[in-house]
């Protein structure tokens, strides 16, 4: 079955530290690739997206990530990160024969120290 | 604000209770998929709908159903209640056939039951 890993549980960086969560994932054909973000108390918001072209994507609120289909990963990376990206983080995936619907990560708990 | 509204935000159920929520698409959205999120995990799929028939089905038992209505609203029902359904229920809607899937999430339904 396809699977979604995000290597880190709870990440715990300072203001104006560099940030990479890393996401990996298990089916081997075409892929759609995401990244949401969930603030407290709010939705599902889309980061960014990867549907083919350039590997290196760019997001809003500064985000990019960077597709490496050798690995089967889609690391997020941010390189200043403020309190306001307090939130926790899904990497997403929709394979090519699943329709239109995404199998997601465990997450990943950002808390970034004032 | 994202366009997909849920309702209701909370819910107390019984065990052995029915339950139904929710989910009012974004304007011009023909389908909508439903996910199970549980405390520290990330969203599971659930089932979609295309054009008011199900088109796609996650690792979930028949007592979970659903419908959607010709203005693409959408119910979720579950049958039953365990104490694991205990979850967010998420309401996710798009536009298939644009080429690329951007969802958009509902704040949720928060179903406790006890």
């Amino acid at each position: 079955a396809q699977s979604v890993s995000q290597h880190n549980h709870h990440v715990i960086l300072s203001e104006a530290a560099s940030l990479e969560l890393g996401c990996n994932y298990s089916y081997g054909g075409t892929v759609n690739l995401f990244w949401y973000v969930q603030y407290p108390g709010q939705h599902l918001q889309l980061l960014l997206k990867y549907f083919s072209g350039d590997p290196l994507v760019k997001g809003i609120k500064g985000f990019e990530a960077e597709f490496i289909k050798s690995k089967f990963s889609f690391n997020l990376r941010k390189p200043s990160v403020q309190w306001s990206d307090t939130a926790e983080y899904f990497c997403a995936v929709i394979p090519d024969n699943y329709g239109q619907n995404f199998v997601f990560g465990p997450g990943t708990r950002l808390s970034v120290l004032p | 604000e994202t366009g997909v509204t849920q309702s209701p935000t909370h819910l107390i159920k019984t065990r052995g209770q029915q339950v139904t929520l929710r989910c009012s698409s974004q304007s011009g959205h023909n389908t909508v998929s439903w996910y199970q999120q549980a405390l520290g995990q990330g969203p599971q799929f659930i089932f979609q709908y295309y054009r008011e028939e199900e088109n796609g089905r996650g690792n979930f038992p028949p007592r979970f159903s659903g419908l959607q209505f010709p203005n693409y609203s959408s119910e979720l029902n579950v049958n039953a209640l365990e104490l694991d359904d205990s979850a967010l229920y998420l309401c996710a809607s798009s536009l298939v056939g644009t080429g690329g899937t951007e969802a958009f999430f509902g704040q949720g339904t928060r179903l406790t039951v006890v």
